[in-house]
């Protein structure tokens, strides 16, 4: 079965500190996608990134980078010189090719300070 | 532009109310899912809709009934409901009508309390 890891429930920084929120994922198939969603107090999600099990290059955008590693089986999204308005509850998750769900993790609820 | 729209935002319903949730997309997208999400939960998939037929039901009680009447449209038709389904209920849209390589786009939610 397929399994979505985010071990780190809260991180508090500081504006200006970096921070990387960590996705580990289980599955069994050789073609899957990978995603990452942010959901701020309001309660929306929105899209950051999707990511295929064949392309391996790391992503960069702007202040947001993620790195997609098979061999560990994790997919870490890094956000540089954080914001008060990155504060949010961050999911990562996996689908699988033929069907249309996605199998979220816990997510990971990010404060930033000024 | 990505956009789903939810109405109402807020909805309080009595156990004995009918109420319905709407979501809307103009994006031309062929796909469209019902969440729910308890608070400090990831969502949770009720219901897919791939060009306008029920595709997957994750065994939902029959108090929620979803309807999609054209490929812009879902509605979430609520009855009998019960205490514990309040929740955030999240409305997405996929491009295409099939497949799990789709990114889903989501709405701004609605929030839910039942008395």
């Amino acid at each position: 079965a397929q399994k979505v890891t985010q071990a780190q429930t809260e991180i508090s920084v500081v504006e200006k500190e970096d921070v990387t929120l960590d996705c580990v994922y289980e599955t069994r198939d050789t073609t899957y996608y990978l995603f990452w969603y942010k959901q701020p107090p309001s309660g929306e999600l929105v899209f950051l990134i999707r990511r295929n099990s064949f392309d391996e290059q790391n992503e960069i955008s702007g202040r947001y980078s993620w790195n997609f590693q098979k061999s560990t089986s994790s997919f870490n999204f890094t956000i540089t010189a954080s914001q008060v308005v990155d504060s949010a509850v961050y999911f990562c998750a996996l689908s699988d090719t033929g069907f249309q769900k996605l199998v979220f993790g816990t997510g990971t609820r990010l404060l930033v300070s000024p | 532009d990505t956009e789903v729209t939810q109405t109402p935002k807020h909805l309080v319903m009595g156990m004995t109310n009918k109420k319905s949730l709407k979501c809307e997309q103009h994006m031309g997208h062929r796909a469209m899912y019902w969440y729910k999400q308890k608070a400090k939960k990831p969502p949770e998939l009720m219901f897919v809709y791939s060009y306008e037929k029920l595709s997957i039901n994750e065994s939902v009680p029959s108090r929620f009934s979803p309807e999609c009447p054209n490929s812009s449209l879902l509605n979430l038709h609520l009855h009998a409901l019960q205490p514990e389904d309040s929740a955030l209920y999240l409305c997405a849209s996929s491009p295409r009508g099939w497949g799990g390589t789709d990114t889903q786009y989501f709405g701004p939610g609605t929030r839910l309390t039942v008395l």
